[in-house]
C-alpha cells in the first residue's frame, strides 16, 4: 500500500525557518516530489530529489533519506507569501510510467 | 516551457447533467496525462492516468462510466464528468508529463465544478 505521513498544519512567524517533515511507506520509490499550493490554485513544483541528501535552491531546500522514507521540505527567511499548503509526494514507477501519490499536506501560516 | 491549460476554469452545472473538462499541454507532447480530484482541505487523490491513444487506467473506487477520459492526442485529454450530482462538486486537475524533465508532472490550474 501507499501511506505519506506529514503533519497537518503548522506556523511559524515572518523571516524565520520552518521544517516540513514527510514519511513514506510505499510499494515502489523513484523519487519524492515537494509542491507548493495556495488555495483554489495548482499545486506548483518545489523541488524533486531521487538520490540521498539535501537539494538546495533559494529559500527552499529538500532533504531525502530513502534508508529512512524520510524527507524535509526547509523554508527559509519566511514570508507572508510562502503561507499555503505543501504537499509531499512519491512517484510510484508501475506500468510504464510513473504516478504521483501525495500526502495529505501540510497548512503553513507564516504570521508577522 | 511546459504549460498546461484547463478550460473551463469554473463551471456550474445541474444535477443529472454532464460536463466536459479540457486539458491541453501547450509547448509540449504530453505522452501522458493524470486526473486528479481535490475536496476542500484534502489531498490530491489520482482518478486516472490516461496515455495517448490508449484506455485511460482507473484508480480504484472510480467509476469508469462516469469520469470518461480521452486522450486523444499528445497535446489534449479531456475528463467528462456524466451525470453529475452534487457529491461530484470539487476541484479536477490535470497534469501532464512528456517535457524536458521527463520525472515531473506539469499541473494545470484546475476546474472547480459546482453541481447544484
Amino acid at each position: 500500500g501507499q501511506n505519506i505521513d506529514q503533519p497537518t498544519e503548522m506556523t511559524a512567524t515572518e523571516g524565520a525557518i520552518v521544517q516540513i517533515n514527510c514519511t513514506y511507506q510505499t510499494s515502489g520509490f523513484n523519487g519524492l516530489f515537494w509542491y507548493q499550493q495556495h488555495a483554489g490554485e495548482a499545486p506548483t513544483f518545489l523541488s524533486y530529489n531521487v538520490l540521498d541528501g539535501l537539494e538546495e535552491k533559494g529559500r527552499f531546500s529538500s532533504f531525502l533519506s530513502r534508508s529512512k522514507g524520510y524527507s524535509y521540505l526547509l523554508l527559509k527567511e519566511l514570508q507572508m507569501k510562502d503561507s499555503a499548503s505543501y504537499l509531499c509526494a512519491v512517484r510510484d514507477p508501475r506500468a510504464g510510467y510513473s504516478t504521483l501519490t501525495f500526502g495529505k499536506g501540510t497548512m503553513l501560516l507564516v504570521s508577522p | 516551457g511546459a504549460v498546461v491549460s484547463q478550460h473551463p476554469s469554473r463551471v456550474i452545472c445541474k444535477s443529472g447533467t454532464s460536463v466536459k473538462i479540457e486539458c491541453r499541454s501547450l509547448d509540449f507532447q504530453a505522452t501522458t496525462m493524470f486526473w486528479y480530484r481535490q475536496f476542500p482541505k484534502q489531498s490530491l487523490m489520482l482518478m486516472a492516468t490516461s496515455n495517448e491513444g490508449s484506455k485511460a487506467t482507473y484508480e480504484q473506487g472510480v467509476e469508469k462510466d462516469k469520469f470518461l477520459i480521452n486522450h486523444a492526442s499528445l497535446t489534449l485529454s479531456t475528463l467528462t464528468v456524466t451525470s453529475a450530482h452534487p457529491e461530484d462538486s470539487s476541484f479536477y486537475i490535470c497534469s501532464a508529463s512528456g517535457g524536458i524533465r521527463t520525472y515531473e508532472q506539469y499541473f494545470g490550474p484546475g476546474t472547480r465544478l459546482t453541481v447544484t
